[in-house]
């Protein structure tokens, strides 16, 4: 079945750039979604990319798509305390039509 | 405009007994979600609406939940018995149709069973 992986942890001190990865299994994925979970919140979409893009820039997120690889990656430049979350991979695809979930991956962002 | 609105918050209930969450979505958007997300977990669908009409329950444990969308509006989530294993965050979402790019997730209700 379908499946999407990301790593648990990524800690990165305040100003640098955090890059969250994610692989997923789906070959017939057509969108792929990056979520953002704060402590005691729900899930704000943060960017999302069609599966024949490889790339989209959105202020300070960058989303790189290797379709080849299955490998999807954001990138968050110059990190502040307020993204500290949990960043949650996710992918869609026509078959089902149903969002599949990475486990999330937890960003500490230390001052 | 107002997001998706669930309530209550949270709930503390006993095993075995009955409880229910209330979702109201985004208005106009068709597609109404029930998620379940365990602690250190990606949500888990349990139930799609498209409308009134429920289009995928097949994760729905039909023994113990129920849902319904009267009028294809706001929905409600019951569990009937509860057990242990329930507690979770139960999410809402909802979109403007099933092939939309964007859900909008409620802030959730924190459920604890003991």
């Amino acid at each position: 079945g379908e499946d999407v992986e990301q790593s648990l942890f990524l800690s990165v001190r305040e100003g640098d750039s955090s890059v969250i990865n994610c692989t997923y299994t789906d070959s017939s994925s057509t969108y792929l979604y990056w979520y953002k979970q704060e402590p005691g919140a729900g899930l704000q979409l943060l960017t999302y990319i069609f599966s024949n893009m490889d790339m989209k820039q959105d202020q300070r997120l960058t989303v790189l798509l290797n379709k080849k690889d299955k490998h999807l990656s954001l990138r968050i430049a110059d990190t502040q305390t307020g993204d500290s979350a949990i960043y949650f991979c996710a992918e869609t695809s026509a078959a089902n039509r149903k969002l599949i979930w990475g486990l999330g991956t937890s960003l500490a962002v230390n001052p | 405009e107002a997001g998706v609105v669930q309530s209550p918050r949270y709930k503390i209930i006993e095993k075995k007994q009955p409880v229910a969450f209330w979702c109201n979505p985004i208005s106009g958007h068709n597609t109404l979600y029930w998620y379940r997300q365990n602690l250190g977990q990606g949500p888990e669908l349990l139930i799609r609406y498209e409308n009134e009409e429920a289009v995928d329950d097949s994760q729905l444990p039909k023994d113990r939940f129920s849902a319904e969308r009267l009028k294809g509006v706001d929905s409600t989530l019951k569990i009937q018995p509860a057990e242990l294993g329930d507690s979770a965050v139960y999410l809402c979402a909802s979109s403007l149709v099933l092939e939309s790019t964007e859900a909008f997730f409620g802030q959730g209700t924190r459920l604890t069973v003991v």
